[in-house]
């Protein structure tokens, strides 16, 4: 699981609160991700990380805001959560030599009420 | 931009029975191709990959692909399926422009083998 932790793993959140999700690495690797999943769209890209405070906006950024103050950790930021942010969120990283494989952590089930 | 598509939603095959798991991919250059399994409730899981060379890629758990260039495929095969390979699978592709080498992912195929 390239030690790949993601908290909290289930929320649920009412329409308008902020809501922050972490991801953990224990192994270094600079690249780190944020995607989506919902059904019929497989996963999207929300933003990513390319090192310590630099990062930059994926394809479905909106609503949505990323910080990367140490290597470890990547978090993820719904600054007022709506319902159509009702999603599981999986944090990635990218395996360091050129395979460009990404693993992944175990998901965040959020649920807007 | 770089995609993939899986252009069946659900397959269904008996266990014993070899599997084809089928994407194709819409890419400018050479492909980076992936393909991911997800059980229930968990995350993705790496299977294989294709990045040069030898267009029959051997992964995790059996499974293998075939990349395609003429045909633009990558196609998800084991000769003999499990009970146990019931799951979602992906195919992906790395993207080429400003991402991070982020991955572009198609819909997703659902697996069903059947005793």
């Amino acid at each position: 699981d390239a030690g790949i932790t993601q908290s909290p793993r289930h929320k649920v959140t009412e329409t308008g609160t902020p809501v922050t999700l972490r991801c953990h690495q224990t192994e270094n690797h600079r690249y780190m991700y944020w995607y989506r999943q919902d059904p019929g769209h497989g996963l999207r890209l929300i933003h990513y990380s390319y090192g310590v405070k630099d990062t930059d906006k994926g394809e479905v950024s909106d609503g949505y805001s990323v910080s990367r103050s140490k290597t470890e950790d990547f978090l993820l930021t719904l600054e007022s959560a709506t319902s159509s942010q009702t999603s599981v969120y999986f944090c990635a990283i990218r395996a360091s030599g050129g395979g460009h494989e990404q693993y992944f952590g175990p998901g965040t089930r959020l649920t807007v009420t | 931009a770089q995609s993939v598509a899986q252009p069946e939603d659900q397959v269904n095959v008996a266990e014993g029975n070899p599997l084809t798991v089928k994407c194709t991919y819409s890419v400018s250059g050479n492909p980076y191709l992936f393909w991911y399994v997800q059980y229930p409730n968990r995350g993705l899981q790496f299977l294989l990959k294709y990045i040069t060379g030898d267009n029959l890629v051997k992964g995790s758990y059996g499974f293998e692909a075939e990349f395609n260039k003429s045909q633009t495929s990558f196609h998800l095969k084991k000769p003999s399926a499990l009970v146990s390979d019931s799951a979602l699978y992906f195919c992906a592709v790395r993207d080429m422009g400003n991402s991070g080498y982020a991955l572009n992912f198609g819909k997703g195929t659902s697996l069903l083998v059947t005793p």
